[in-house]
């Protein structure tokens, strides 16, 4: 089976413009989660998507958006980047919260590497 | 909230020896999962092991195994005959029930010296 892959791997933007980014999880999978990286901040939480409706939502400014597709792929988006966006934006796919034995396992994608200049 | 704390941010080991990475946490809920998650350097994240708050038997696996003290909220990760491809940042994590939402510690970077 195929892991869970990110596109773009790298990406530079400068302060004002908008990023998209996606996430194929792996084949079954229903479950998408978002992960800010950072030095400084450590992993934090962004949003949860269970078969294309938001479950959870992380403390990230309304800049920050996703959404999840019928296919289960999902995309995120940021508006208006700001120097601080720069990060490694990690997608995690698993079966599904409650989905199975083992079935909550959470298997993490490469990631984006996102600069702003 | 729930929170995850990593008292050591870096720790090391000689090749064939045991280190024991520390992991507290905090919650008021009874039923969640604990994590152990594995960052070399520019790769991705892996999973070392889980456990499930309700088993209070230790989860094991291979060269990997937990201390889990639930009364305490503490969950430590010991890694036996440890190995030059175990270096890397190991990042302890909390979920609820029914919620994919994993709550990361800030890691603790773990080397490895032959």
């Amino acid at each position: 089976k195929a892991g869970v892959t990110q596109t773009p791997r790298y990406l530079i933007k400068t302060r004002g413009q908008q990023v998209t980014l996606s996430c194929s999880p792996i084949s079954g999978h229903r479950s998408v989660s978002w992960y800010q990286q950072t030095p400084g901040q450590g992993l934090q939480f962004l949003f949860e998507y269970f078969s294309e409706t938001q479950r959870n939502k992380g403390n990230f400014p309304g800049r920050f958006s996703g959404r999840q597709f019928s296919n289960s792929r999902s995309e995120m988006n940021v508006s208006t980047l700001e120097l601080g966006d720069s990060a490694l934006y990690l997608c995690a796919s698993s079966s599904g919260p409650g989905v199975g034995q083992g079935g909550e396992t959470q298997y993490f994608g490469p990631g984006t590497r996102l600069l702003v200049l | 909230a729930q929170t995850v704390t990593q008292s050591q941010p870096e720790m090391s080991v000689q090749e064939a020896e045991t280190v024991t990475l520390s992991c507290t946490y905090d919650t008021s809920e009874s039923d969640y999962y604990l994590f152990w998650y594995k960052q070399p350097p520019s790769r991705q994240m892996i999973l070392v092991i889980r456990q499930e708050a309700y088993k209070q038997q230790n989860a094991t696996e291979n060269r990997f195994s937990v201390n889990f003290q639930k009364a305490a909220k503490s969950f430590s990760l010991k890694i036996s005959d440890s190995q030059l491809g175990d270096a890397a940042m190991y990042f302890c994590a909390y979920r609820s029930r029914n919620t994919d939402k994993l709550i990361f510690g800030t890691g603790t970077r773990l080397q490895v010296f032959p």
